[in-house]
């Protein structure tokens, strides 16, 4: 069955510092894969996604992420992370022999600590 | 151009009452989904509709929950008899045929 785990469910970063996020993922096929953001109380932001092609992929707000197909993995990084960027992140895998229909990961939460 | 509209943003009943959610898709977007989110989980697939058709409802409960996305009008996501266990976010999301799919700001489920 097709899974998408995030291992990490908290992360505290120092703001400036760089950030790693890990996402992997299982699925039979080649994957569709995204990251979103949630801040509280909101809906999911689509940060990136991958679909074919360059396996690293830049998105908005200086993120970027890359697709490692031999680890079934893709994590999302950020060179420099902004106290704005404390919020909660979600890896998925679209599955489009089901019309794109999303399995998410648990989701990590970030802090940002000044 | 406004994004998918969902409303009301909290609704609260009491346990075997009736709940209906909203969801007006992105303009030109005629895909249509409906997640849901428990405390303390990721989002959880429920239904994928494009209008007049529901096209996978294999994460729909069996019993009590149903959806439609009408010619006319936003889709709807209907949960009868509520019980405390159906408090959570529902999300609906849309998409341009099957391209990335753009997010609500939920409707938050309480149930008393």
């Amino acid at each position: 069955a097709q899974s998408v785990t995030q291992p990490d469910i908290h992360i505290t970063v120092s703001e400036g510092a760089s950030l790693e996020l890990r996402c992997n993922y299982s699925y039979g096929a080649t994957p569709y894969l995204f990251w979103y953001v949630q801040s509280p109380g909101q809906g999911l932001q689509l940060l990136l996604k991958y679909f074919s092609g360059d396996t690293l992929v830049q998105g908005i707000k200086g993120f970027e992420a890359e697709f490692k197909r031999s680890q079934s993995s893709f994590n999302l990084r950020k060179p420099s992370v902004h106290w704005s960027d404390a919020a909660e992140y979600f890896c998925a895998v679209g599955l489009m022999e089901y019309g794109n229909k999303l399995v998410f990961g648990a989701g990590t939460i970030l802090r940002v600590k000044s | 151009n406004a994004g998918v509209m969902q409303n009301p943003r909290h609704l609260v009943r009491r346990r075997g009452q009736e709940a209906r959610l909203r969801c007006s898709p992105m303009k030109g977007h005629s895909h249509v989904y409906w997640y849901r989110q428990l405390p303390e989980e990721g989002l959880k697939f429920m239904v994928y509709l494009q209008k007049e058709n529901i096209i996978d409802e294999s994460g729909m409960p069996k019993e009590r929950f149903s959806a439609e996305f009408p010619k006319e009008g936003p889709s709807i996501l209907r949960i009868q008899q509520v019980v405390r266990g159906d408090s959570a976010a529902y999300f609906c999301a849309s998409s341009l045929d099957e391209g990335p799919q753009h997010f609500g700001d939920g409707t938050r489920l309480s149930i008393l």
